[in-house]
């Protein structure tokens, strides 16, 4: 069964900052990784989705890499802004349609 | 830019009443999911549907769920005998494709509480 674990869970930082967040899954047959974003009480955005055969992904100050024989991916935000407070949840694709979702880190950028 | 819609937004139900929680997926996809977060939990896959039949569902998704698509453009989630622990925000997704490429774009979501 697939477990995925996202760390850390909660994350404070100034503005400006550069930042990592973490994912983690127990079975690396993967199809696809994907990072979204929830802002609280709404539904989730799709930020970027790594396919298995990739290594990374970049849109904007985002950037999303992949290791699966490791069972890693980390999603990096450059220069952060207080509009990028939110919750970062990755996902996994692992069979045919089933997604598993990590447990979230929450950010907080401080003005 | 097209936007998977959801409705109603929240929904108060008596324990063991019927639900139907409604979905408009974005037109030209042809893969429908219903998902769930428990407040403070993480978010869940409960089913997936294409060409008009479950094609995956997880072990939450008992005998007490079902999913259509009544006509052309809508996907519902019918929950027949509510629990108090069905209480959850469901969301309802949908993607173009089903392969490794796949993105799914999720609807704001429905909030459920059952008293």
């Amino acid at each position: 069964k697939q477990e995925v674990t996202q760390i850390p869970a909660a994350l404070s930082v100034p503005e400006g900052e550069n930042l990592v967040l973490n994912c983690s899954f127990t079975d690396s047959a993967i199809y696809n990784l994907q990072w979204f974003r929830q802002d609280p009480g709404k539904g989730l955005t799709s930020l970027l989705l790594i396919q298995s055969s990739q290594r990374e992904q970049t849109s904007g100050r985002l950037n999303a890499s992949l290791d699966k024989s490791s069972g890693r991916s980390t999603l990096y935000i450059a220069a952060s802004q207080p509009g990028d407070s939110a919750t970062y949840l990755c996902a996994v694709k692992g069979g045919y349609q089933k997604v598993t979702f990590g447990t979230g880190t929450k950010l907080q950028v401080i003005p | 830019e097209p936007e998977v819609t959801q409705t109603p937004s929240h929904q108060v139900t008596q324990m063991g009443q019927e639900v139907i929680l409604r979905c408009v997926p974005i037109s030209n996809h042809l893969y429908f999911y219903w998902y769930r977060q428990i407040l403070g939990q993480k978010v869940e896959f409960l089913v997936s549907f294409y060409n008009n039949e479950i094609s995956e569902k997880s072990e939450i998704f008992d005998d007490q769920f079902s999913v259509e698509r009544p006509d052309g453009s809508n996907f519902t989630l019918k929950i027949r005998s509510t629990k108090l622990e069905d209480s959850a925000m469901y969301f309802c997704a949908s993607s173009e494709l089903a392969g490794v490429s796949e993105t799914q774009y999720f609807g704001p979501g429905t909030r459920l509480l059952v008293l």
